[in-house]
């Protein structure tokens, strides 16, 4: 079956070691999300790109940067992790973006800890 | 952008109908509504969309009312796998047509 998925899915680090979570897809679709889920709290976008165009949400922080060397895979790095950036971490794909009717598809998230 | 209210939890039965409801009075004309949950532990999952007229799919079914202001998830037998967060999504396009998840319903199926 087509798919997001995302590895690992509990990833643990220490305050200030970097850390890079990765999602791959085999939808082929054009537009990958990466979304920020604290606990008890509804899933925020950080950024996304469209093909190799990076869009960055304007309240995300300088901390979260991202790579997409290619359409299948997508890597959310985390230069310093801070006590306040554990969440659950939610890649998601879509064929176009802006369109009111486009559905995403999501990754079980990776839950990130860090001591 | 404009927002939906749901209500913070509701509970069901388990084989009965559950009727999600969501009220975004401000929708726009081109607003499209959306629905996704998510499963504990488990990344959101797109239900059901529609623009003004009732739609149906396998997972459930989207009722909108005839002014637009409010919508509503209909589940037609609840199991016990749908508990879940349902989240009420409007989405108008363009460079403002991310996601923007609200608080959503969390549902419970009792047995």
């Amino acid at each position: 079956d087509a798919m997001v998925i995302q590895n690992p899915r509990y990833q643990v680090t220490q305050f200030g070691k970097p850390v890079t979570l990765s999602c791959s897809q085999t939808l082929n679709h054009n537009v990958m999300y990466w979304y920020q889920q604290k606990s008890s709290q509804a899933p925020k976008l950080l950024f996304h790109y469209y093909d190799k165009d990076f869009n960055n949400e304007a309240d995300t922080p300088d901390n979260f940067q991202s790579r997409r060397p290619n359409t299948s895979f997508c890597f959310l790095d985390i230069r310093s992790p801070g006590l306040g950036d554990a969440a659950m971490y939610l890649c998601a794909t879509s064929t176009a973006w802006g369109y009111r009717t486009d559905t995403q598809y999501f990754g079980p998230g990776t839950r990130l800890t860090v001591l | 952008d404009a927002k939906t209210t749901q209500p913070n939890s509701m509970e069901s039965n388990e084989e009965e109908p559950v009727h999600l409801p969501c009220n975004h009075s401000t929708i726009s004309g081109t607003d499209y509504i959306h629905w996704y949950r998510q499963l504990p532990s488990q990344g959101p999952e797109y239900v059901i969309h529609g623009l003004t007229s009732n739609v149906n799919n396998r997972m459930a079914s989207l009722a909108i009312a005839e002014d637009r202001k409010s919508s509503t998830l209909i589940l037609h037998r609840a199991t016990l796998r749908d508990a879940a967060v349902y989240y009420c999504i409007l989405r108008d396009g363009g460079s403002q047509g991310n996601l923007i998840f609200g608080k959503g319903t969390k549902l419970s199926v009792k047995p």
